[in-house]
């Protein structure tokens, strides 16, 4: 079992604040890190699958960096929206399986 | 295109009773999961089939069993539902030979065990 962590747990921004958090994972066999944004009442939804150290990847205000060596993923919102809100889920995948961290619950006030 | 489609979507079960939960996908997934998700403890991996006639333990087997029918299909047992299966089942799908292929998720099944 790979122990996947995530800071914060949850995170109240303003309509308009630029924010991240973390996502840690052991950084030894490391094959792939994905993000997932999971609204209320909905599935989890890929935003990005990262593989190479230094990675950097973009979708409109999101975006995410990549460490394999040290372990860590950042996920940035610019410009955060209300319907940002949201948990945002990293995942670490090895060996045919995926291991979740707990989740950052965004909530973004208008 | 249905997606990954899991039935029931919501089931209340007494203490002992069984039920199977159902997964299909319309995706041509090679590999397929059963997760719960719990407040705070985000998902957890019950069992996964890497391929059609293969089933493996996650983190969490105890209580359960898998079937992987055919490619399109992967079921959830509960033999003897206890109160600490209540939780919420996703069970997803991801395209094998693309080592970074994504998960896709069904709709999610609420299971209540009094």
């Amino acid at each position: 079992i790979l122990n996947v962590e995530q800071s914060p747990q949850s995170l109240h921004v303003q309509e308009g604040d630029s924010t991240n958090f973390t996502c840690s994972f052991p950084s030894s066999n490391f094959y792939a890190l994905h993000w997932y944004r999971w609204e209320t009442a909905k599935s989890p939804e890929a935003l990005f699958v990262m593989t190479l150290n230094g990675d950097e990847k973009k979708k409109g205000r999101i975006s995410a960096t990549l460490n394999t060596k040290e372990g860590y993923s950042y996920l940035y919102i610019k410009g955060s929206q209300p319907e940002d809100s949201a948990t945002y889920l990293c995942a670490q995948y090895n060996f045919n399986k995926f291991y979740f961290g707990s989740g950052t619950k965004l909530n973004v006030k208008p | 295109n249905a997606g990954v489609t899991q039935t029931p979507k919501f089931q209340v079960l007494k203490t002992g009773q069984s039920m199977t939960l159902q997964c299909a996908q319309d995706m041509n997934h090679n590999s397929m999961y059963w997760y719960r998700q719990d407040p705070g403890m985000g998902l957890r991996l019950i069992y996964y089939s890497a391929s059609e006639g293969t089933t493996d333990k996650g983190e969490v087997p105890n209580g359960y069993n898998v079937s992987r029918l055919n490619k399109r299909e992967f079921s959830l047992r509960l033999e003897s539902a206890a109160p600490s299966q209540t939780s919420v089942y996703f069970c997803a799908g991801k395209i094998v030979g693309i080592g970074t292929g994504e998960l896709f998720f069904g709709e999610g099944s609420r299971l209540t065990v009094l």
